[in-house]
């Protein structure tokens, strides 16, 4: 069984110009995270989609982040402008069930200078 | 709101010891709870799920218990081995959400 995919791995941007990551899920899990991992820091969701709808994105910082998971299976997620704070690992996860748990991707490292 | 703790943040024991990574939380209403372990620029891996009506789940040389009422997990690796470092965090799932700790940096010592 195919494990959740990112790409890109790894992104160095300027402050204040937009990136993008992608994620394909594992095939069939219809939820679908993103996480935003600070050096020394557990993960924090940003946004959590159940097939394309958004269950909770409170923590999504939505003057600048933006998701979206049109077809209900892979998702792109975008920075625009980036912050040097923004400087992080970003995390997908996918889920079949509550009860089984998630699953992670390798994550995208971004680096803003 | 859940808050999720572990102690000790880092922690280096010499190969073959045994040891136990704590994970304790505020509030007992979870749905259950899951391990995983993160090698350095890398994704987390599952490593062991409870549910909120076990007790313990095993794995190898990996057990994790559960004690929802006093809101603790622990994380038992038996006879550990260099190949165990790395950082281990604990998330909790309320059904709605994961909350995760910052995790126990390990480094086993050959």
């Amino acid at each position: 069984e195919a494990g959740v995919a990112q790409s890109p791995r790894y992104k160095i941007i300027e402050k204040r110009q937009s990136v993008a990551f992608w994620c394909n899920p594992i095939s069939g899990h219809a939820t679908l995270y993103w996480y935003q991992q600070i050096l020394g820091q557990g993960p924090k969701l940003l946004i959590q989609f159940q097939n394309n709808g958004v269950v909770d994105d409170s923590q999504l910082p939505k003057d600048r982040f933006s998701a979206e998971r049109l077809k209900g299976v892979d998702s792109t997620l975008k920075i625009q402008p980036a912050k040097l704070e923004d400087s992080a690992v970003y995390l997908c996860a996918s889920s079949l069930d509550v009860a089984l748990g998630q699953f992670f991707g390798p994550g995208t490292r971004l680096t803003v200078l | 709101k859940q808050e999720v703790t572990q102690i000790p943040a880092a922690l280096s024991v010499p190969e073959g010891e045994n040891l136990v990574l704590n994970c304790s939380f505020t509030d007992s209403a979870i749905y259950n709870l899951q391990w995983f372990r993160q090698d350095p620029g890398k994704g987390l891996t599952s490593l062991l799920l409870i549910q909120s009506s076990q007790r313990e789940q095993t794995s190898g040389r990996l057990n994790a218990s559960l004690d929802k009422s006093s809101g603790r997990s622990t994380l038992y690796i038996a006879a550990s081995q260099p190949g165990d470092s790395a950082t281990y965090l604990c998330a909790v799932n309320t059904g709605n959400q994961f909350y995760f700790g910052t995790g126990t940096s390990l480094t086993v010592i050959p």
